[in-house]
């Protein structure tokens, strides 16, 4: 059975601090990807990668950060919380270029 | 870069009937549109894709229909069941990336 496992499913955190989001497949899959969800505004791309150690910035990077150091994990690295960072954190993995398989997804709230 | 609108952002049809969503998208280059089905409190579910080489695809329930001239496609549920309740997000890829759609709301009335 395929899995995308997430590391939290809630997290609440305070303005300033360096958050960690963490992403797991078991697929194998090259290409892995990082959304937030909002209401009213879908699903906007953070970060991908199609390979380990490489990236490619999506239409919302800005206050965001990734890594990839392994094929099966994904992280997404808030450097400095802010509050409009506070949303639904997706993460999906794929063998082709667009996302087959989303996580659970993090809700974070940034106080 | 690519923008995907997509109508109405809520829908309630009476269980059995159809229900059709309808999406535009505007790079005349994005060649694949998927579909997702998002359950509430759940994770997106990929439930049916078309590429552009393609004007229609069925999936028992689902069908998906592409218009490349008009640049727009949409999702056609028949028979639709109380489990088709969800939020149904499509999107376009055109330049290496997906945008989606801001979803749509689906409620079957019993």
């Amino acid at each position: 059975d395929v899995k995308v496992t997430q590391s939290s499913r809630y997290l609440v955190k305070r303005t300033g601090e360096k958050v960690f989001l963490e992403c797991v497949q078991d697929m194998d899959h090259e290409n892995m990807f990082w959304y937030r969800q909002d209401p009213g505004l879908g699903l906007r791309l953070i970060y991908f990668s199609y390979d380990v150690k490489m990236k490619e910035k999506g239409d919302i990077p800005e206050g965001y950060s990734v890594s990839r150091e392994k094929k099966e994990r994904f992280s997404l690295i808030l450097e400095s919380a802010s509050t409009n960072q506070t949303s639904m954190y997706l993460c999906a993995s794929s063998s082709t270029g667009t996302p087959q398989y989303f996580g659970p997804g993090t809700r974070l709230t940034v106080l | 870069g690519e923008n995907v609108e997509q109508h109405p952002s809520t829908l309630s049809v009476q269980e059995g009937d159809s229900a059709v969503i309808k999406c535009t998208y505007s790079d005349s280059a994005s060649n694949y549109f998927p579909w997702y089905k998002q359950e509430l409190g759940k994770r997106p579910q990929l439930i049916i894709d078309i590429r552009s080489n393609v004007g229609e695809k069925k999936d028992q329930r689902i069908a998906v229909t592409l218009n490349k001239t008009a640049k727009h496609f949409s999702l056609h549920i028949t028979e639709t069941q109380p489990e088709d309740s969800a939020v149904y997000f499509c999107a376009a890829r055109g330049n290496e990336k997906l945008t989606f759609g801001t979803g749509t709301r689906l409620t079957i009335i019993p």
